[in-house]
Order: C-alpha cells, then sequence, then structure tokens
C-alpha cells in the first residue's frame, strides 16, 4: 500500500488479557516508530527502529510492552497482561532514512485499544 | 529534560481571523522543530521543518517561525477545513525520538 497500515483498527479486550498490534510501514522506509495517544492527550513515544541497529526502547512504560521488527518490514507491539490505563490509540510511523532528520514521519491511522 | 509545551489548548476563530498558535520548549541541542495537524481519528500529518531561529516555512494559509525557546505557527485567514489538532514537536540531542507537545484544538466557524 501506499501509506503505513496499522491493524487492528480497534480492539477491545478484558483486562489481564494479551494484545497485539501490528504496524506495515511504508516499503523502503527504514525508521519505525510506535507512540501512544491518551484521549485529549499528545504523543507518548515508546520505541523506535532504524534498520538492523539496536531498537531504542527507552520509552516503554513497563516490561508489559515490548515491539519487534524484522528487518525493514512489518512491527508487531504486544501488551501483556493489560491494564485499564493502557486503553489509548496507538499509533506508528516510519520515515526514511533522510526523514528521521527532518522530521518527516508518516503516521498510520492508528489501533484504539480499549481495556476493560 | 527535554519539554514542549502548546498554548492555548484550544482555539475557536471565525473564518478570516487571523491568529498564531505558541509552541514553547526546553531542550538539549535542538536539532529541528516539526509541526503536524491531526485530523479526528487519523494520524498526524507533516506540516514543517525549522532548524535555527529566525528561520520560516509557509504553506497555503499557514505560516511557522522559530526563535530560541519557542515557535508559533501563524494562521492567516483561516477557513473551516482549517480545523485540526496542530501538535508541535522536537528532536534533539543524540536521540532519535520526536517529542510531542499536548497540541491546540483549533476550531474554525464559518
Amino acid at each position: 500500500g501506499a501509506g503505513v497500515s496499522q491493524s487492528p483498527s480497534n480492539k477491545v479486550t478484558e483486562k489481564g488479557k494479551d494484545v497485539e498490534l501490528r504496524c506495515d510501514p511504508i516499503s523502503g522506509h527504514t525508521a519505525l516508530y510506535w507512540y501512544r495517544q491518551r484521549l485529549g492527550q499528545g504523543l507518548e513515544f515508546l520505541i523506535y527502529f532504524q534498520g538492523n541497529s539496536a531498537p531504542d526502547k527507552s520509552g516503554l512504560p513497563s516490561d508489559r510492552f515490548s515491539a519487534e521488527r524484522t528487518g525493514e518490514s512489518v512491527s508487531t507491539l504486544t501488551i501483556q497482561r493489560t491494564q485499564q490505563e493502557d486503553s489509548a490509540v496507538y499509533l506508528c510511523a516510519s520515515s526514511s532514512r533522510t526523514g528521521t532528520h527532518t522530521g518527516e514521519l508518516f503516521f498510520g491511522e492508528g489501533s484504539r485499544l480499549t481495556v476493560l | 529534560e527535554d519539554q514542549v509545551t502548546q498554548s492555548p489548548e484550544a482555539l475557536r476563530l471565525q473564518e478570516g481571523e487571523s491568529s498564531s498558535l505558541n509552541c514553547s520548549y526546553t531542550v538539549s541541542g535542538l536539532r529541528g522543530l516539526f509541526w503536524y495537524r491531526q485530523d479526528p481519528g487519523k494520524g498526524p500529518e507533516f506540516l514543517f521543518t525549522l532548524y535555527s531561529a529566525g528561520e520560516e516555512k509557509e504553506k497555503e494559509r499557514l505560516k511557522a517561525t522559530l526563535t530560541k525557546k519557542e515557535s508559533f505557527l501563524h494562521i492567516t485567514a483561516p477557513k473551516p477545513e482549517d480545523s485540526a489538532t496542530y501538535l508541535c514537536a522536537v528532536l534533539s540531542g543524540g536521540y532519535n525520538k520526536l517529542i510531542f507537545g499536548a497540541g491546540t484544538r483549533l476550531a474554525v466557524h464559518p
């Protein structure tokens, strides 16, 4: 596809369940980011992948959160034992290597997670 | 700690009524300041990058400016389709992550 694709677009889960969110970046983009956006708030950085380099995991809020990316392809964000405070929109973005310096990130439409 | 603060939180304008949004920042070694637009239910869309104080960028009715401590997004003669949340972000030091402000929700009424 032409843009960043995220799935599912909506996910409702019960507290304590695990969830997986998927991001398919723009083809050829080496960098991939995950952000979290709580209702009415700004974007909170979670994790950054750049090619085959070690990811920057400094934004992951707890060890219940993890993310994987193989090469320059699809990424999966996993939240284990979900809590109500995990309810948010999870946004994925990708950029070219140049874009990581120009700040031109291309965002998907997000996965809205609701934990009951 | 790097910080980005946007004001006002919300702004209501009449069509044609020009105004400015503010983004103040505290960072260690600014590498760039960025403006994004976000429509409801959508991901943010890139607008501008500013690198150094005194720099300006324009796109249609929007003009972004940068000083050493803040950036302004000027909206000239806005139209209802300019209604959105405008996000400011910074890239600092040796980090790879953009740090976002909470945004300004702009509503332009006909």
